[in-house]
């Protein structure tokens, strides 16, 4: 069973354009909400990640957005660039594991 | 170098021959996993395990076994390997369990013929 689900599959997006990636989680016990991004041959790596006591986190020019009522949280990456393009994972962490969403796979285009 | 090796990076073998992949992690970690990536599903979990000689099954454990005998190492062992099990593989270690961060190592790509 899918605990994280994520949304869209694919997004195209213009150079300079906001790229949005949306999560939803079912398990409450969840408390840890990270994002990892991944290039062609790599592993995912850390991308950004906030805990349920926060709305909002921002790094530089991506910012998580956090509805614990709703159990859903968002990537936003503003002024998207051509190097940003790579395949996004938003996950959800609890005492012993943590479960994946299926991926975002971005395009910026120049 | 912080990091989590795995090896091998590619691996073509045949259905039924028992193969085993390894993953080592330098950064002292009690928690480490096993996941396999495949198109549209994501990351799944094999097996974790919260320190040594604690194994426990994740999401998709039917064809695989783990073993922590070290801190540092998790191999992956395929007994008798099927052609469902064609997919990467990645291995990852945390201080923090499923509460802080996953440091992935670089895959593995397996084919099952």
């Amino acid at each position: 069973q899918q605990q994280v689900k994520q949304s869209p599959q694919s997004l195209i997006v213009q150079k300079g354009g906001i790229s949005i990636i949306n999560c939803a989680y079912e398990n409450t016990a969840f408390d840890y909400f990270p994002w990892y991004q991944q290039f062609p041959g790599k592993g995912p790596a850390l991308l950004i990640a906030i805990r349920p006591d926060v709305s909002e986190k921002k790094e530089g020019r991506f910012t998580i957005s956090f509805n614990k009522s709703a159990k859903q949280f968002s990537l936003h990456i503003m002024d998207s660039q051509p190097g940003d393009s790579a395949t996004y994972f938003c996950a959800a962490g609890g005492p012993i594991d943590m479960r994946f969403g299926a991926g975002t796979r971005l395009t910026v285009k120049p | 170098e912080a990091q989590v090796t795995q090896n091998p990076r590619y691996l073509i073998t045949v259905t039924g021959k028992k193969l085993t992949v390894t993953c080592s992690q330098n950064m002292n970690h009690e928690y480490m996993s096993w996941y396999r990536q495949d198109p549209g599903l994501g990351l799944r979990q094999i097996y974790y395990s919260m320190n040594v000689e604690v194994t426990d099954k994740g999401d998709v454990p039917e064809g695989y076994k783990v073993s922590r005998k070290e801190k540092r190492n998790f191999p992956l062992i395929l007994e008798s390997p099927s052609p469902n099990q064609t997919s990467l593989y990645f291995c990852a270690s945390s201080l923090l369990g499923g509460q802080g961060e996953q440091y992935f190592g670089p895959g593995t790509r397996l084919t099952v013929t």
